[in-house]
């Protein structure tokens, strides 16, 4: 199992344009969450998503910014209209459905892509 | 409001000296609480939770509820500790996020 991988690894993307960070669980996970950091700060919580369903976007901007997990290949992040303050590192983590008895299942890190806006 | 604090940015022991990593929680219910690692050029890992209530890598970590704490301590520190230690809960009803704090960068000197 090759982990959780996120690609591009590092993306840099002038003031205006588009910024598309993907996503690949963990094979047999069906749990997605999306945390951000920022330059000095801890990760902070975006997204959490299932195949197909957002379940908590309570982390998520209001506007640029979208998230989509589905049937098929990985989950996106989508951040349009990119600003100066977008740049950070976006980690993305997955998790096993949860099982009998247990109140949490761990979450497993990418290596987080590195946005920079210029 | 959940909300994790981690007072030191930076933490600097020598080998073989105790350590300990402050943690403190506010959440109205009863969270779980865990401890991340993220060793230099490596992913981000768990490290222990307090549920299990293990020793891993020689390091603990006790839930005390009466201070909101979860403090990580290990008795002898080691060059290979050295790491930056973040603190996380997450509430106890099924697949939740984590609430992170802000990280403290424990350097061991030999």
């Amino acid at each position: 199992n090759a982990g959780v991988m996120q690609n591009p690894r590092h993306l840099v993307r002038r003031r205006g344009q588009e910024a598309r960070l993907r996503c690949s669980p963990m094979k047999g996970h069906s749990h997605v969450y999306w945390y951000r950091q920022l330059p000095e700060e801890g990760l902070k919580f975006m997204v959490y998503l299932q195949k197909e369903n957002i379940i908590d976007e309570s982390g998520m901007p209001k506007e640029r910014f979208s998230a989509e997990f589905p049937k098929e290949g990985p989950s996106i992040l989508r951040i349009q209209q990119v600003v100066r303050g977008d740049s950070a590192a976006y980690f993305c983590a997955s998790s096993p459905p949860l099982g009998q008895g247990s109140s949490y299942n761990e979450q497993f890190f990418g290596p987080g892509t590195r946005l920079t806006v210029l | 409001a959940q909300r994790v604090t981690q007072p030191e940015k930076l933490l600097s022991v020598f080998k073989g000296a105790p350590v300990e990593l402050k943690c403190n929680y506010s959440y109205s219910g009863s969270p779980e609480l865990f401890w991340y690692v993220q060793y230099s050029r490596q992913r981000l890992q768990l490290l222990l939770r307090h549920i299990s209530r293990e020793s891993i890598k020689g390091f603990t970590a006790d839930l005390n509820k009466g201070e909101t704490s979860f403090h990580l301590k290990k008795p002898f520190a080691q060059e290979e500790d050295s790491a930056m230690y973040y603190c996380a809960l997450s509430g106890n009803q099924g697949a939740q996020k984590l609430v992170f704090g802000q990280g403290t960068r424990l350097t061991i000197n030999p």
